[in-house]
């Protein structure tokens, strides 16, 4: 079974509407973390928010935020706002156990969200 | 404030050759880490180092790939006899420090290494 799933291959959205970007992981941990990362065409990956397991409040940087369900272990990305600059892939990451092993992430496949003017 | 340095950030490589990558963690940062992104895919776990030891390398190929992380220098992932196979984008990260009070240990990626073997 995947560990992440991204539903969503392609997304489209007008200039300066919100956005949210699905993904759904499968853990049978208690500790664990989610993050998103961004991939422009240039190729890098940069990294946008994290949410811990045990956090209670949902995760919020700038325009990010994570719409965080635990029980429907769902940890969907909204973007407000949206930029021409936001065109990219994005993907959903997971870190499973205790702290001692964050280092290794699983990745969803990706959603690529394109803006438009 | 350089970030995570990768080279060469294209290769091209014929089947058998070697195919040899380069990372130079961000400064202050001794934790390297390792992940292959094939076509179509996201990112999977390769090998995590720490200067001249290796930590984790359960998602390492059995065969053919190494890496290292010497005391001086960058850490190098190297491929021997390369195969069609193993044309993808190897990316490095780095972090400071991995540990019970790191619970987000967000890696920071370098921009990746193309590798295309014809």
């Amino acid at each position: 079974a995947q560990k992440i799933t991204q539903t969503q291959p392609g997304m489209f959205v007008q200039e300066k509407e919100a956005v949210t970007l699905d993904c759904t992981y499968d853990t049978s941990d208690q500790s664990y973390g989610l993050f998103w990362y961004k991939q422009p065409s240039s190729g890098e990956m940069i990294f946008l928010i994290y949410q811990g397991s045990y956090d209670e409040q949902n995760a919020t940087e700038g325009r990010y935020s994570l719409n965080f369900q635990k029980a429907r272990k769902s940890a969907n990305l909204v973007i407000s706002a949206s930029q021409l600059g936001d065109s990219a892939m994005y993907f959903c990451a997971m870190r499973e156990g205790d702290r001692g092993s964050n280092y290794k992430l699983t990745f969803g496949k990706g959603t690529l969200l394109t803006v438009n003017p | 404030n350089a970030g995570v340095m990768q080279n060469p950030r294209h290769l091209v490589r014929r089947r058998g050759q070697e195919a040899r990558l380069r990372c130079s963690p961000m400064k202050g940062h001794s934790h390297v880490y390792w992940y292959r992104q094939l076509p179509e895919e996201g990112l999977k776990f390769m090998v995590y180092l720490q200067k001249e030891n290796i930590i984790d390398e359960s998602g390492m190929p059995k065969e053919r790939f190494s890496a290292e992380f010497p005391k001086e220098g960058p850490s190098i992932l190297r491929i021997q006899q390369v195969v069609r196979g193993d044309s993808a984008a190897y990316f490095c990260a780095s972090s400071p420090f991995v540990g019970q009070n790191s619970g987000a240990n967000v890696l920071t990626f370098g921009a990746g290494s193309r590798l295309t073997v014809l």
